[in-house]
């Protein structure tokens, strides 16, 4: 059974820092490209940023670009989100989800998701 | 990159079908068969359900199927069931700029 579970959100002051992580499990972890996706509170889905397998390309969305950074760690079957500069309207589940190397815009297998909220 | 347009809401009975709308632009939609569908219920993560337009990931109801006219792309859901009742979510791929962009959602209701 295929697993992402990510972990780090929590509350952060507008201007701060977290840092968001996502272990995989139960797959071959470098068959696959791993994106952030995020859903604000009672809003739809957002995509954040996207990695490949061999960590040599990388992506993110204009709104988060210069303030976030997607990497991973092959050794670890991890994948980390960066995130500097929060503002409010970062406040969002945060989800990973895999998408197959050949097939980046198909999120075929989702975390459950970790709460980042950004307030003072 | 604007979101990609979808009915706030869309009901129906048991047993019935009902279509689900995703209309974009040439840059998305209209420009790659790259149109996915994903399920989301309350407090859950997001379930792929239809990817490429009309296929079904594995273990995926043959209710449901996908289609693509042009700008717009559709979910059908057949024979309509109350574990269907949830928020679906259209996809697409938008090209290097823009890369994925998503509708605002519907909220699908079995009465």
């Amino acid at each position: 059974q295929v697993q992402l579970v990510e972990s780090g959100g929590g509350v952060v002051q507008p201007g701060g820092s977290l840092r968001l992580s996502c272990a995989a499990s139960e797959f071959s972890y470098t068959s696959y490209a791993m994106h952030w996706l995020r859903q604000a509170p009672d809003k739809g889905l957002e995509w954040v940023a996207v990695i490949s397998h061999d960590e040599i390309s990388k992506s993110h969305a204009d709104s988060v670009k210069g303030r976030f950074t997607i990497s991973r760690d092959n050794s670890k079957n991890t994948v980390f989100l960066q995130m500097n500069s929060l503002r409010d309207e970062d406040t969002a589940v945060y989800y990973c989800a895999r998408a197959p190397n050949n097939r980046w815009h198909q999120f075929d297998y989702w975390g459950q998701g970790t709460l980042v909220t950004v307030s003072s | 990159q604007s979101a990609l347009t979808q009915p706030a809401s869309v009901s129906g009975s048991p047993g019935q079908s009902i279509a689900i709308s995703c209309a974009g632009t040439s840059s998305d939609v209209g420009g790659y068969n790259f149109v996915s569908w994903y399920q989301q219920h309350p407090g859950k993560a997001p379930k792929l359900m239809i990817y490429d337009v009309s296929n079904r990931p594995s273990g995926v109801s043959d209710r449901f199927s996908g289609s693509k006219s042009g700008n717009t792309a559709s979910l059908t859901i057949s024979g309509l069931q109350a574990e269907d009742e949830a928020d679906y979510y259209c996809s697409s791929y938008a090209g290097d700029v823009a890369h994925y962009v998503f509708g605002r959602g519907t909220k699908v209701t079995v009465l």
